[in-house]
């Protein structure tokens, strides 16, 4: 099955700082998905990547994936107190293998910001 | 524009008691996915159904747990005869099509506690 670790597990960042969070695949990625959860809420979508090598930017953040699409990074620019929260990355199966037909999520990245 | 709704977002059961969770899909979604999260596992696959037929449930437990998706009407997750170990988060998501290259965009959880 598709395994994805996420590092590093927490992040503590003075607001205004830059800040990247990783994801790493044991497989080859076809669809690697990055959410936002807000602590007691559901996951918000943030950016899907497909192609190797590809880059999306949605506001101050950035999500990349390696042209071997084996792993990802998000990077915030300029972090706030609304960028706290957990990410996590999740990875489409079809075609992994991986079998389930639900993605396979990471256990998460807590982001804290510290003001 | 209506989300994924679930309900209740909280629900304490005692041992032994059934536990009904709810979850309506975004409009014109018709692929639900149901997970779990435990603070130390992440968000665990649980099953995914359409209108009326379950596709995959290889991540559901073999036993007590079960889920439907009728033609009309909200998808629904039961556990029978919960126990403490069935404490935690369950979120469902939808999705317009098979989750290869559509987001899964999910509801705000309903947090089981069994007593």
């Amino acid at each position: 099955s598709q395994e994805l670790e996420q590092s590093p597990q927490s992040l503590i960042v003075q607001e205004g700082k830059n800040l990247t969070i990783n994801c790493t695949s044991s497989k080859t990625l076809y669809g690697l998905y990055w959410y936002k959860q807000k602590y007691g809420e559901g996951l918000i979508f943030l950016m899907m990547l497909q192609k190797g090598g590809e880059e999306k930017s949605h506001e101050k953040i950035t999500a990349k994936l390696d042209e071997k699409k084996q792993q990802s990074s998000l990077h915030i620019t300029a972090s706030q107190p609304s960028h706290a929260g957990i990410y996590l990355c999740g990875a489409d199966p079809y075609y992994s293998g991986g079998g389930a037909d639900g993605l396979t999520f990471g256990k998460g990245t807590h982001l804290i910001i510290q003001p | 524009n209506a989300g994924v709704m679930q309900n209740p977002r909280h629900l304490v059961r005692r041992r032994g008691q059934e536990a009904r969770l709810r979850c309506s899909p975004m409009k014109g979604h018709s692929h639900v996915y149901w997970y779990r999260q435990l603070p130390e596992e992440g968000l665990k696959f649980m099953v995914y159904l359409q209108k009326e037929n379950i596709i995959d449930e290889s991540g559901m437990p073999k036993e007590r747990f079960s889920a439907e998706f009728p033609k009309e009407g909200p998808s629904i997750l039961r556990i029978q005869q919960v126990v403490r170990g069935d404490s935690a988060a369950y979120f469902c998501a939808s999705s317009l099509r098979q989750a290869y290259n559509s987001p899964l965009h999910f509801g705000n959880g309903t947090r089981l506690t069994v007593t």
